[in-house]
């Protein structure tokens, strides 16, 4: 059973500051991963996808890797801003398009 | 292009009640998955239509069940509410046979269970 891990669980930094989330998984089964972002009581925004072919995407400040070997992902937001603030999630994606999401990481910057 | 969209955005509903949830999907994809989401959790496939029929399933009871149109959109039905069915149920399209495609979700419908 496929399962998805993401740490820190929640994480406070200084505007401008560079930061990394981490996110695994137990099988490398996979088909793509996508990170999201989700701010309070919304739905989910897709930030960047890797296909599992690939080892790293990058949407202006944003730079996702993938070593689907050893199951991890990272997802690097350079000089944060307070607009940054908002819950991420990785989700990997397995046969029949269905998406298995870890529990999320809360980031908070602070101005 | 529209992007997906669902309705209601918030309901209240009290235990042992049944209740609908919509779901339009984007332009161009014909298929339609339904995820729970519970608070401070991540999102939990419940199951997903393609041409109008279930095509996989999550850890969810039958009370849980769905209907997909013939113009792609989608239905959530929950039947016997219980407490634990709280949670913003979230509708997510994409198109069928492409494992790689990207899944796109809409804003989601908060249920509350009293």
């Amino acid at each position: 059973k496929q399962e998805v891990t993401q740490i820190p669980a929640a994480l406070s930094v200084p505007e401008g500051e560079n930061l990394v989330l981490n996110c695994s998984f137990t099988d490398s089964a996979i088909y793509n991963l996508q990170w999201f972002r989700q701010d309070p009581g919304k739905g989910l925004t897709s930030l960047l996808l890797i296909q599992s072919s690939q080892r790293e995407q990058t949407s202006g400040r944003l730079n996702a890797s993938l070593d689907k070997s050893s199951g991890r992902s990272t997802l690097y937001i350079a000089a944060s801003q307070p607009g940054d603030s908002a819950t991420y999630l990785c989700a990997v994606k397995l046969d029949g398009n269905k998406l298995v999401f870890g529990a999320g990481t809360i980031l908070r910057v602070k101005s | 292009e529209t992007g997906v969209t669902q309705s209601p955005t918030h309901l209240i509903k009290t235990r042992g009640q049944q209740v609908t949830l919509r779901c339009s999907s984007q332009s161009g994809h014909n298929t339609v998955s339904w995820y729970q989401q519970a608070l401070g959790q991540g999102p939990q496939f419940i199951f997903q239509y393609y041409r109008e029929e279930e095509n996989g399933r999550g850890n969810f009871p039958p009370r849980f069940s769905g209907l997909q149109f013939p113009n792609y959109s989608s239905e959530l039905n929950v039947n016997a509410l219980e407490l634990d069915d709280s949670a913003l149920y979230l509708c997510a399209s994409s198109f069928h046979g492409v494992n790689t495609g990207e899944l796109f979700f809409g804003e989601g419908s908060r249920l509350t269970v009293l």
